[in-house]
């Protein structure tokens, strides 16, 4: 069975620091996976997607993740945190709707 | 318009009244999805409604009843909840019910509170 597990369940960085959000997936092949974004009290914003193209993926904010078959991973980074990032983050399975535990980030100024 | 919009934003009701919430699209998608979101948890989805046909009911109680009047329109009738009802109830829509590779776009949510 597929399945995602976020490996933190909260991350606290400063501004101006890089983000790393982790995700690993288990599955017999090679599943297409998703990060969302989710702002207090508000709906789900797609942040990027790997769907078996490039493993690189680049997404909105300056966001990126990068897919890693060998380590089952599709760890989410940042470069350099901003205020407006803290969220909670979800890695998802598309194709089955499954959803990871989430990870809330918290960025202190 | 890439937006999914939700009404009410807010919704307090007693555990004896009849609700509904509803949720509207105008991108064209022939797949709509019910979750119900608690607070610090991911999204737990209720129903999935594929070309207006509910294709997915993940043994949702009978108190919540969904209704696809057409391919922009879906709504939830919330009959006798308990007080465990109150979450977060999002909508979202999709090209279509497979989707490995179409992103799913969420509306703003409900929330409801069962008093």
């Amino acid at each position: 069975a597929q399945s995602v597990t976020q490996l933190d369940s909260h991350v606290s960085v400063s501004e101006g620091t890089p983000v790393l959000l982790r995700c690993n997936y288990s599955s017999s092949y090679s599943p297409s996976l998703f990060w969302y974004v989710q702002h207090p009290n508000k709906g789900l914003q797609l942040l990027l997607k790997y769907t078996s193209a490039a493993t690189l993926v680049k997404g909105i904010n300056g966001f990126e993740a990068e897919f890693k078959k060998s380590e089952t991973s599709f760890h989410l980074t940042k470069p350099s945190a901003h205020m407006s990032d803290a969220a909670e983050y979800f890695c998802v399975v598309p194709g089955k709707l499954i959803f990871g535990q989430g990870t809330t980030l918290q960025v202190k100024p | 318009d890439t937006e999914v919009t939700q009404t009410p934003k807010h919704l307090v009701m007693g555990m004896t009244n009849k609700k509904s919430l509803k949720c509207e699209q105008h991108m064209g998608h022939r797949a709509m999805y019910w979750y119900k979101q608690k607070a610090k948890k991911p999204p737990e989805l209720m129903f999935v409604y594929s070309y207006e046909k509910l294709s997915i009911n993940e043994s949702v109680p009978s108190r919540f009843s969904p209704e696809c009047p057409n391919s922009s329109l879906l709504n939830l009738h919330l009959h006798a909840l308990q007080p465990e009802d109150s979450a977060l109830y999002l909508c979202a829509s999709s090209p279509h019910r497979q989707a490995e590779a179409f992103e799913q776009y969420f509306g703003p949510g409900t929330r409801l509170t069962v008093t």
